[in-house]
């Protein structure tokens, strides 16, 4: 694995269904964030977490749930899909030299 | 509330220079950060600034004023390779990052 890596790349999805999208790091940072990005909007943070067994909610949580049981995985489960839920995911992991975040490719999520 | 404004597209030519500026109101100012996001592909960081002034990397400095909540992204001798979104972030008092909208550069031969 080189840094960030996310699955699947793309899905459609009916709505109603459950998902998970994976999102999997070997840089070793201790947090950990799942962002969406709309047409128009700024990056919006779903969850995040400070470190291994710890989860805090962002600006737009609702219909979300993450886990974070070790560094390296942090999933994001949509438990009932809905079309608003359409958009790009990143996940991201923080802990540059500046803190900066380093982002993941992304999972195209379409919810019909 | 926290809000960053920055210009949704911008236009410059091949070999020129172009500014994209960023405006912010935050709760606490831990840094604002520069990052570059080409169509389809994830957000890559470009630079950091916490204190006031400018801070050069190559073709792309950033400046930074913090009395004025108020930063810009400089890029010189402008190539294509440079079409792409521009995203300015500032991280807050609880170590988030507030993030803008992003400034699509469109960069003409």
């Amino acid at each position: 694995i080189a840094g960030i890596t996310q699955a699947p790349t793309s899905q459609i999805l009916a709505a109603g269904r459950r998902m998970t999208l994976r999102c999997t790091q070997d840089m070793r940072h201790n947090a950990m964030y799942w962002y969406r990005q709309d047409l128009g909007l700024g990056l919006r943070l779903i969850h995040y977490s400070n470190t291994a067994g710890t989860t805090g909610k962002g600006e737009v949580p609702d219909g979300y749930s993450v886990s974070r049981a070790n560094t390296d995985d942090f999933p994001l489960t949509l438990a009932s899909a809905v079309p608003s839920q359409t958009s790009v995911y990143f996940c991201a992991t923080g802990g540059g030299e500046h803190n900066e975040q380093f982002f993941g490719p992304g999972t195209r999520l379409t919810v019909l | 509330g926290q809000n960053i404004d920055q210009p949704t597209e911008m236009t410059a030519t091949e070999g020129a220079i172009v500014q994209i500026n960023c405006t912010y109101q935050t709760s606490g100012f831990n840094g604002l950060f520069w990052y570059q996001q080409h169509a389809g592909e994830a957000p890559t960081f470009l630079s950091y600034n916490v204190l006031d002034g400018l801070e050069e990397k190559g073709r792309f400095s950033s400046f930074l004023s913090r009395s004025k909540g108020y930063s810009y992204l400089l890029l010189k001798e402008l190539q294509m390779k440079d079409s792409a979104s521009y995203l300015c972030a500032v991280m807050d008092s609880n170590y988030q990052l507030i993030w803008g909208a992003g400034t699509k550069l469109i960069i003409k031969p």
